[in-house]
């Protein structure tokens, strides 16, 4: 089975300061998706941001970035200009055809 | 649009009884997932329906166990429930069934209490 694996249970940054998470994988399978999802206090989960296996080029979303390196099986995110909003709990997660795993996730918070 | 809704938003049983948690996808969305969120266990899937039919299992007891309705709604249900039940369940729905891209949107989850 795949498993997703998020090293770091809590992780801090000062507001308006750059925080990587860091997220690796296994799996067997070429053809995937790998996403992050975050989760504030409120509860409701939301996408952050999604990347295809076959693409090469990270993704970016805004102030939100992924380090993608397929060989390693890692797919890190980067939060530039970190805000307050930015704290949750953020999940990577991995999903192919038939299946789909979600990694432990890390506690974000944010330093005013 | 209406997102995923969930009901109830808590519920409190006993050991031994039974629980049903239901959950109403977005309108268009076939597939829908449970996730179990234990305290400080991260995300555990459940289960994933499409169509009706069960497409996949997470490694849960068979106590645990659902359906999904004709009209795409899903239904949760936790048998014989023991005190390690308690936890957030969340539901998610997406578009399609196999195709590993789709986004899924969560719903705000039921908190379990097993007293």
């Amino acid at each position: 089975a795949q498993t997703v694996t998020q090293s770091q249970p809590e992780m801090s940054v000062q507001e308006a300061e750059t925080v990587t998470l860091s997220c690796t994988y296994d799996t067997s399978e070429s053809d995937y998706y790998l996403f992050w999802y975050k989760q504030p206090p409120s509860r409701q989960m939301i996408l952050v941001i999604r990347q295809e296996a076959y693409k090469q080029q990270n993704a970016t979303e805004n102030r939100f970035s992924v380090n993608f390196q397929k060989a390693a099986k890692s797919f890190s995110l980067k939060i530039s200009d970190s805000q307050l909003g930015d704290a949750a709990m953020y999940f990577c997660a991995y999903r192919s055809r038939n299946d789909m795993r979600f990694g432990a996730g890390t506690r974000l918070t944010v330093k005013p | 649009e209406a997102g995923v809704t969930q009901s109830p938003t808590h519920l409190i049983k006993t050991r031994g009884q039974q629980a049903t948690l239901r959950c109403s996808p977005i309108s268009g969305h076939t597939s829908v997932y449970w996730y179990q969120q234990a305290l400080g266990l991260g995300l555990q899937f459940l289960l994933w329906y499409d169509e009706g039919e069960e497409r996949n299992r997470g490694n849960f007891p068979p106590r645990f166990s659902g359906r999904q309705f004709p009209n795409y709604s899903s239904e949760l249900n936790v048998n014989a429930l023991e005190l390690e039940d308690s936890a957030l369940y969340l539901c998610a729905s997406s578009l399609g069934r196999a195709i590993a891209k789709n986004i899924q949107y969560f719903g705000a989850g039921t908190r379990l209490s097993v007293l």
